[in-house]
């Protein structure tokens, strides 16, 4: 068992480019979560899927971010037009079903200059 | 408001002594996790704990529904417990997903 896998580790925009996260969950879970991580807010919510299916996006900003779930075993994150302060640690987590435990990946840190 | 409330910010603490965080929840709670992780580092699950008592090693997960709070004990603190432990909280109303505590920032010196 891998664990819930991430890429790319580190992605580095430059302002008003487009990034591109990629998130594997564990095999046979059911809820997929995307999650941000930054020293100011601290860990938020962004979206998350269950069976594929988008449930909850009540933490994804308006504009410019978008999240999908093609098959059970990958999720992307996109972030059109990155800012500075799109900067952050992404974070991807899975569980068996939503409301299990979560497992987290190891994150992708994005730099936007 | 803020629906998870951790204490304390920061601890130090001498090699071998004995530790307890807390995490107050605003609201009633679904489920409930603590998480570790070191600078930089990955977060990793140390309870999945909605109610009851749970041990690993030297750590002890209590969640107490009615009171709204659960708490993180560590045993015999060691240097390699240095880093930042974080609750979070699922609740009915707002699904699944998972809501962070501040973190606690632990430092055991040697």
């Amino acid at each position: 068992n891998a664990g819930v896998i991430q890429t790319p580790r580190h992605k580095v925009t430059g302002k008003g480019q487009e990034a591109t996260l990629w998130c594997e969950p564990i095999s046979g879970h059911s809820a997929v979560f995307w999650y941000r991580q930054t020293i100011v807010q601290g860990l938020e919510f962004l979206t998350y899927f269950r069976n594929q299916a988008p449930i909850d996006d009540s933490g994804m900003p308006k504009e410019r971010f978008s999240a999908q779930m093609p098959n059970q075993s990958h999720s992307t994150l996109k972030i059109q037009s990155t800012q500075p302060q799109d900067s952050a640690v992404y974070l991807c987590a899975s569980s068996l079903d939503p409301d299990y435990e979560q497992y987290f990946g190891p994150g992708t840190r994005l730099t936007v200059l | 408001g803020q629906q998870v409330q951790q204490s304390p910010a920061s601890l130090v603490l001498q090699e071998g002594e004995n530790a307890e965080l807390q995490c107050n929840f605003s609201t009633s709670l679904n489920s409930m996790q603590w998480f570790y992780q070191r600078p930089g580092g990955s977060l990793v699950s140390l309870f999945y704990n909605p109610s009851g008592t749970k041990q690993s090693g030297r750590l002890t997960s209590t969640t107490v529904i009615k009171e709204r709070r659960s708490s993180l004990h560590i045993s015999s603190s060691q240097t390699t417990d240095s880093g930042t432990y974080l609750c979070a909280m699922a609740t009915n109303s707002a699904g699944n997903k998972l809501t962070f505590g501040i973190g606690t920032r632990v430092l055991v010196r040697p």
